[in-house]
């Protein structure tokens, strides 16, 4: 069975410092992962995605994340932090070897960014 | 970009009325919605994957008789939430995810998700 596990709950940075959102996966196939972000009271926005391409991902608002086979993670990056990146940001596995694709949310890290 | 839409955003009813929420992919054709629900500080969890014209697979622990899903044409699917009760009050968000491509399913295809409707049942 798929899963995927935040390790942090909480994450607090300075605007213009580094981000990182640390994320485990477990899968029995190749993977699909995913990262989306959720604004207070808006929907989900896709992040990036990976999907046995390139194992370094790159995905808007300047986020990027590099699955590593070898430590089951994909770890999201941003170099430097702005106030608008303050939001709920869920690491997502999707199992490519069925027939759905079913999408697997791992708990959620809330991103802080203080002035 | 694909856009899907949710009406309505909020809602508020009594207990033991029904409700019905929409979901609409406004600019491709999806023929596999899924519907999932949000409770405060949580994940989403996945309820239920419907495809177009035929009966939704829910997850275990969902109640099927009490979370109806239609899922009638490739842009709209519903959810009516049966004989609501404070229980079920929650954040019920909605994807589309496109269909094949020339008979061949795309590994990459992406899930694309409404706003959500806030649901608060008294």
């Amino acid at each position: 069975a798929q899963s995927v596990t935040q390790l942090d709950s909480h994450v607090s940075v300075s605007e213009g410092t580094p981000v990182l959102l640390r994320c485990n996966y477990s899968s029995s196939y190749s993977p699909s992962l995913f990262w989306y972000v959720q604004h207070p009271n808006k929907g989900l926005q896709l992040l990036l995605k990976y999907t046995s391409a390139a194992t370094l991902v790159k995905g808007i608002n300047g986020f990027e994340a590099e699955f590593k086979k070898s430590e089951t993670s994909f770890h999201l990056t941003k170099p430097s932090a702005h106030m608008s990146d303050a939001a709920e940001y869920f690491c997502v596995v999707s199992d490519t070897g069925g027939a759905t694709n079913k999408l697997i949310f791992g708990t959620g890290t809330l991103l802080a960014v203080q002035p | 970009g694909a856009v899907v839409s949710q009406h309505p955003s909020w809602v508020i009813c009594k207990s033991g009325t029904s409700v019905k929420i929409e979901c609409r992919s406004l600019d491709f054709q999806a023929t596999t919605m899924f519907w999932y629900r949000q409770f405060p500080k949580q994940s989403l969890m996945l309820m239920a994957t419907s495809n177009e014209g035929s009966k939704a697979t829910y997850e275990q622990g969902v109640e099927k008789d009490k979370f109806l899903i239609n899922h009638a044409s490739l842009t709209l699917s519903t959810l009516t939430v049966t004989s609501a009760h404070p229980e079920d009050s929650s954040f019920y968000i909605c994807s589309a995810r496109s269909g094949l491509a020339g008979g061949i399913r795309s590994l990459t295809d992406t899930q694309y998700f409404g706003p959500g409707t806030r649901l608060t049942v008294l």
